[in-house]
C-alpha cells in the first residue's frame, strides 16, 4: 500500500469541464510534487511545493492550477484541458527537497 | 538531457542472473541521484540513492555506481527474481534557485524469465 493517496484513480472529462485531482500524505513530508506521465515515457515534473509554497513551475500551461491547502494535501485543478493532456498524473512527497520521493499510484486522466 | 525515444530500452535476463541497468545523466551540477522501480499500474517506488560525494552505495541485493567523470550511473541487481520485472528509472536532482528539479531518465524495462 502506498503512503501517498491520490483520488480519483480514474477520471474522464470533457474539454469544457472543471475537475480537481487530490493528493494526501501523512508522513510529515514538507515537499510535494506533481508529475505527468505518458505511456512508456518517464514522469515529467510539473510543480514542486516546499513548506506549502510553490517553488518550481516547469512552464506548465495555466489550465493546470496547483494548490497546497496545508502540509498534508496537494490539489491540481483542471480547466479547459486538451486531448493531449490525457496521461497519468502522479503526486509525490519527500521529507524535504533533495530527498527520495514517495509516489502515489496516480490518477489516469482521459480528455474527450 | 537524454532524448526520449519511441521505444523503451529492454533488458531480458534469466532468474538468478545479475542485472545491470545503465543511465547517462545530463547535468554536471546534479548532486543527488535516485533509482526508482515502476510496476505496471503503480507509481514509481524508491530503490536506492547516491549523493555526488560517493561513487558506490549498496543496499539489499542492489548496488548503485556513480561515475561523475563520464556522467554515468548504473544499478546492479544481484540474483534477479521474477518480482524484479518492472521499468527502472534513474533520476537526477539539479539545484535551481534554492529549490531542486528532479529529472527522470527514459527508463529501462527489465524482464526476468523464470
Amino acid at each position: 500500500d502506498t503512503e501517498v493517496t491520490q483520488t480519483p484513480k480514474h477520471l474522464v472529462m470533457g474539454m469544457t469541464n472543471k475537475k480537481s485531482l487530490k493528493c494526501e500524505q501523512h508522513m510529515g513530508h514538507r515537499a510535494m510534487y506533481w508529475y505527468k506521465q505518458k505511456a512508456k515515457k518517464p514522469p515529467e515534473l510539473m510543480f514542486v511545493y516546499s513548506y506549502e509554497k510553490l517553488s518550481i513551475n516547469e512552464s506548465v500551461p495555466s489550465r493546470f492550477s496547483p494548490e497546497c491547502p496545508n502540509s498534508s494535501l496537494l490539489n491540481l485543478h483542471l480547466h479547459a484541458l486538451q486531448p493531449e493532456d490525457s496521461a497519468l498524473y502522479l503526486c509525490a512527497s519527500s521529507q524535504d527537497l533533495n530527498q527520495p520521493q514517495h509516489f502515489g499510484d496516480g490518477t489516469r486522466l482521459s480528455i474527450l | 538531457g537524454e532524448s526520449v525515444g519511441l521505444h523503451l530500452p529492454t533488458l531480458s535476463v534469466q532468474e538468478g542472473d545479475n542485472s545491470i541497468i545503465n543511465c547517462a545523466y545530463s547535468n554536471s551540477a546534479s548532486d543527488y541521484f535516485i533509482w526508482y522501480k515502476q510496476e505496471s499500474g503503480k507509481g514509481p517506488q524508491f530503490i536506492i540513492d547516491i549523493r555526488s560525494n560517493m561513487d558506490k552505495r549498496q543496499g539489499q541485493r542492489v548496488t548503485v555506481l556513480l561515475n561523475k567523470t563520464v556522467k554515468h550511473l548504473s544499478l546492479q541487481i544481484a540474483a534477479t527474481q521474477p518480482g524484479d520485472s518492472a521499468v527502472y528509472f534513474c533520476a537526477e536532482n539539479r539545484g535551481s534557485g534554492g529549490s531542486y528539479i528532479p529529472t527522470f531518465g527514459r527508463g529501462t524495462s527489465l524482464i526476468v524469465h523464470p
